[in-house]
């Protein structure tokens, strides 16, 4: 088991440009998690799919922010546009379906907007 | 909407000494209390989970869960330099850990050889 694998671990950007981070749930499991993690807010949920349907999106940021999963293999977190303020670590999790009561992380994406 | 604060904000202790963390949460009707645990540069790995009031303990470990006061904590017995991490709790709407969860900032704590 290679536990939730994100990719890239490290991103730069520039103001204005787009980030795609991805995220490979746990194989098996049916819950993704996105959430964001800063110095000042902590950790902070964005939004999660449970079988592939988004299911709560409450987190995001509007309009530049959107999450996909296209199958059970992958999502993914597109930010548009980047600012410096969306410079963060995003953090991908899963959890199973059959009632375990753990998230597990991915080691996340540092996003960097110069 | 749910708020989560934790206290303290962070922690020196000697080795072998007892460390105690709390968390406090705002919505009565949570139902899911955690703790993770996370090293310096490292994903946030669970530590223990909790539902019903009362306490859960596991090894060095143990949860103390009081809905009534929206009031949970960790205490960690005999604690040990690699104890030296961030411990952020979290809280949940839903029954399980399949649901959203909303963390605390954290307490970073220092565990002195």
């Amino acid at each position: 088991n290679a536990g939730v694998i994100q990719t890239p671990r490290h991103k730069v950007t520039g103001k204005g440009q787009e980030a795609t981070l991805w995220c490979e749930p746990i194989s098996g499991h049916s819950a993704v998690f996105w959430y964001r993690q800063t110095i000042v807010q902590g950790l902070e949920f964005l939004t999660y799919f449970r079988n592939q349907a988004p299911i709560d999106d409450s987190g995001m940021p509007k309009e530049r922010f959107s999450a996909q999963m296209p199958n059970q293999s992958h999502s993914t977190l597109k930010i548009q546009s980047t600012q410096p303020q969306d410079s963060a670590v995003y953090l991908c999790a899963s959890s199973s379906s059959t009632g375990e009561d753990t998230q597990y992380f991915g080691p996340g994406t540092r996003l960097l907007v110069l | 909407q749910q708020k989560v604060q934790q206290s303290p904000e962070s922690l020196i202790v000697p080795e072998g000494a007892m460390t105690s963390l709390n968390c406090t949460f705002s919505d009565s009707a949570s139902q899911y209390f955690a703790w993770y645990r996370q090293h310096s540069g490292k994903a946030p790995k669970a530590l223990m989970s909790i539902f019903s009031n009362g306490e859960k303990e596991e090894g060095r470990f143990t949860i103390h869960l009081n809905k009534a006061s929206l009031h949970f904590s960790l205490h960690i017995r005999d604690s040990q330099p690699s104890d030296s991490a961030l411990y952020l709790c979290a809280v949940s709407i839903g029954n399980s850990a399949g649901n959203k969860l909303t963390f605390g900032i954290g307490t970073r704590v220092l565990v002195r050889p």
